[in-house]
């Protein structure tokens, strides 16, 4: 069974910081992998997707890096602002063809004016 | 391209009632998926439809739960005999099937058991 694991569960920087947030997962062998944000009681806005044959995906402030062999992939954000307080979620995908997502438990973040 | 939209947004009902949910997806879209999320957890896979065809279900969904896709548009899912343990946000996902393209989530339905 692929388990995804996300630390830590919450963080708080003050505004204007840069960070990152880690995802790990026990099955070297994904397809791909996304990043989700979730605002309190919305659906999952999705933020990158990146395959498994890349190392990294930018968008914005947003870099995304994967590194298949390790488990492991990370979410960068640059500059961070009030709005970016949500809840961040990974997903990787072991499946070609049927590309049903295994999600982690989240990391919650506040940005701090 | 409106998004996925899922209706209702909330839903309140008693233990034992049957309830049903609706997910339209993006409309170019051929693959759709169902999620279950509860407080504190991410999302969990519950089924998967290429076009109207139900291809993959998770041992989660029990025989209580059902879903379809006819005519490979928009899907239902319904849930009979509903339990407490039923009491989640349910998600709905679509993606084209290319390769390596995301999945679009709708804002969810919010089932509530008494």
């Amino acid at each position: 069974k692929q388990e995804v694991t996300q630390i830590p569960a919450a963080l708080s920087v003050p505004e204007g910081e840069n960070l990152v947030l880690n995802c790990s997962f026990t099955d070297s062998a994904i397809y791909n992998l996304q990043w989700f944000r979730q605002d309190p009681g919305k659906g999952l806005t999705s933020l990158l997707l990146i395959q498994s044959s890349q190392r990294e995906q930018t968008s914005g402030r947003l870099n995304a890096s994967l590194d298949k062999s390790s488990g492991r992939s990370t979410l960068y954000i640059a500059a961070s602002q009030p709005g970016d307080s949500a809840t961040y979620l990974c997903a990787p995908s072991f499946g070609f063809g049927n590309e049903k997502l295994t999600f982690g438990t989240g990391t919650r973040l506040t940005i701090i004016p | 391209d409106t998004g996925v939209s899922q209706d209702p947004r909330h839903k309140i009902t008693k233990r034992g009632q049957n309830v049903t949910f609706r997910c339209d997806p993006i409309s170019e879209h051929n693959r759709l998926y169902w999620y279950r999320q509860t407080l504190g957890q991410g999302p969990e896979f519950l089924t998967y439809f290429q076009n109207e065809a139900q291809l993959e279900k998770s041992r989660l969904l029990s025989d209580r739960f059902s879903a379809e896709r006819p005519k490979g548009s928009f899907s239902t899912l319904e849930i009979q005999r509903t339990e407490q343990g039923d009491s989640a946000m349910y998600l709905c996902a679509s993606s084209s099937t290319y390769v390596n393209q995301p999945q679009h989530f709708g804002d969810g339905t919010r089932l509530s058991i008494l």
